[in-house]
């Protein structure tokens, strides 16, 4: 199969750290990405991992780690504007995207 | 200068009527997409064209047609629309399978 598990819902205060996990299936993988959508809106790439590890990109890091089919995305110095859903997203053998059903981020003040 | 823009934004209609939604991206990707998103937001990818050839085609009913013109284009015609059809559709390009992909803003099908 090809379905990721993620949380449904996580909720945080301004300022924290919270951590969204996402694991998956391993047949045919090759990468695991990060999108966030705020409601109304469209997706928006975040992040990509194709090797096991940290990425960071400013407030935003994603991890993977490939022998344990899972990955996170670790969001710091929360801010309300982060308040969205979050995907992972594996590609697959032959490209195709898969999408996880999104973890909803609730920041509270 | 919008990079992937898809018309229209809303599109509100009866069962049994046909439709198309139009999607242009301008920069310069090979591969262009069509997700749907149903109202408990799961994205499902529907097609996949690169250089306006289809290589994903997932499991939708056939009275879904893309049609790729060019590679910058990548439009969905509705046949018959039914009342499941009602949902948010979204176009995304990429440069390549398996690279980030730029999205639309979605079009919202609501179906009387």
């Amino acid at each position: 199969g090809q379905s990721l598990e993620q949380p449904s819902e996580v909720t945080a205060v301004e300022g924290a750290i919270v951590q969204i996990n996402c694991t998956y299936q391993t047949s045919g993988f090759y990468g695991l990405s990060w999108y966030q959508q705020h409601d109304g809106g469209a997706p928006t790439f975040l992040s990509y991992n194709g090797l096991d590890g940290l990425e960071e990109t400013g407030r935003f890091s994603s991890f993977l780690s490939r022998s344990d089919s899972y990955g996170y995305l670790l969001l710091q110095e929360l801010q309300m504007k982060d308040s969205a859903s979050y995907f992972c997203a594996r590609t697959g053998g032959s490209y195709i995207p898969t999408f996880g059903r999104g973890t909803s981020l609730i920041v509270h003040p | 200068d919008t990079a992937v823009s898809q018309t229209p934004k809303y599109l509100v209609t009866q069962m049994g009527n046909d439709k198309s939604i139009k999607c242009e991206q301008n920069l310069g990707h090979d591969t262009m997409y069509w997700y749907k998103q149903d109202s408990k937001k799961f994205l499902k990818i529907m097609f996949s064209y690169n250089n306006k050839e289809l290589i994903i085609n997932e499991t939708v009913p056939n009275r879904f047609s893309p049609k790729s013109p060019d590679k910058a284009h990548l439009n969905l015609h509705i046949n018959s629309l039914e009342l499941g059809d009602s949902a948010v559709y979204f176009c995304a390009s990429s440069q390549g399978g398996g690279q980030p992909q730029h999205f639309g803003d979605g079009t919202r099908l609501s179906i009387l």
